[in-house]
């Protein structure tokens, strides 16, 4: 196992409301990645963090934000949701700075938008 | 164009086939490369780093060839255990994987 976990697992939400999505990390990861995979897709960067920063972004909108704790959890937080938005959000870590470093992922939250 | 591309799939092979996959990508500054395993309503899991020697772990071979900006995997003998979804992902400050190739093994 990765020792990297996500809460919640499943959530569904309405359009225009906001979600936090959270990951516990393993001891010592000083990066974090989120990703976003729709059906039948790859995973998509939207952001990482390294040591509470963010330092790479993806392109997706502002209504996308992190944050980054010194216990190294993390939060993904999306404003004013779109039915797009439905997707399984992946958090991902590994113990440098470079996310280009092997990833280890968390099971995942599923999001569903209506 | 999009940064990594993979064949498209879905592969159907027969337990014990031989099965490649190839992949694209567009970076040319990218400088780490690996081929991911995703299972069914799980997440990716790594399956193996690829090095520009080419690299071998068991039944599965990588190559790299950064001339062409491209990557495969080889699997040997293949496995029922092998059906799943296998994601090249190239890694420049951060991550881009590919959109993944399904594979099934029969019996």
């Amino acid at each position: 196992e990765t020792g990297v976990t996500q809460s919640p697992t499943h959530l569904i939400k309405t359009r225009g409301q906001q979600v936090t999505l959270r990951c516990s990390s393993q001891s010592g990861h000083n990066t974090v990645s989120w990703y976003q995979q729709a059906l039948g897709q790859g995973p998509q960067f939207i952001f990482q963090y390294y040591r509470e920063e963010e330092n790479g972004r993806g392109n997706f909108p502002p209504r996308f934000s992190g944050l980054q704790f010194p216990n190294y959890s993390s939060e993904l937080n999306v404003n004013a949701l779109e039915l797009d938005d439905s997707a399984l959000y992946l958090c991902a870590n590994n113990p440098g700075r470079g996310g280009e470093e092997t990833q280890y992922f968390g099971p995942g939250t599923r999001l569903l938008v209506l | 164009r999009k940064e990594v591309e993979q064949d498209p799939g879905p592969f159907n092979v027969p337990e014990g086939a031989t099965v490649a996959f190839n992949c694209t990508y567009s970076n040319s500054a990218s400088q780490s490369f690996f081929w991911y395993r995703q299972d069914c309503r799980k997440e990716p899991k790594l399956l193996m780093s690829v090095y520009s020697s080419g690299n071998e772990d068991g039944r599965f071979t990588a190559q790299l060839n950064r001339a062409s900006q491209y990557i495969s995997l080889l699997i040997r003998d293949s496995k029922l255990s092998d059906s799943a979804t296998y994601l090249c992902v190239v890694g420049h400050n951060d991550m881009r994987f590919g959109a993944g190739t399904r594979l099934t093994v029969k019996p």
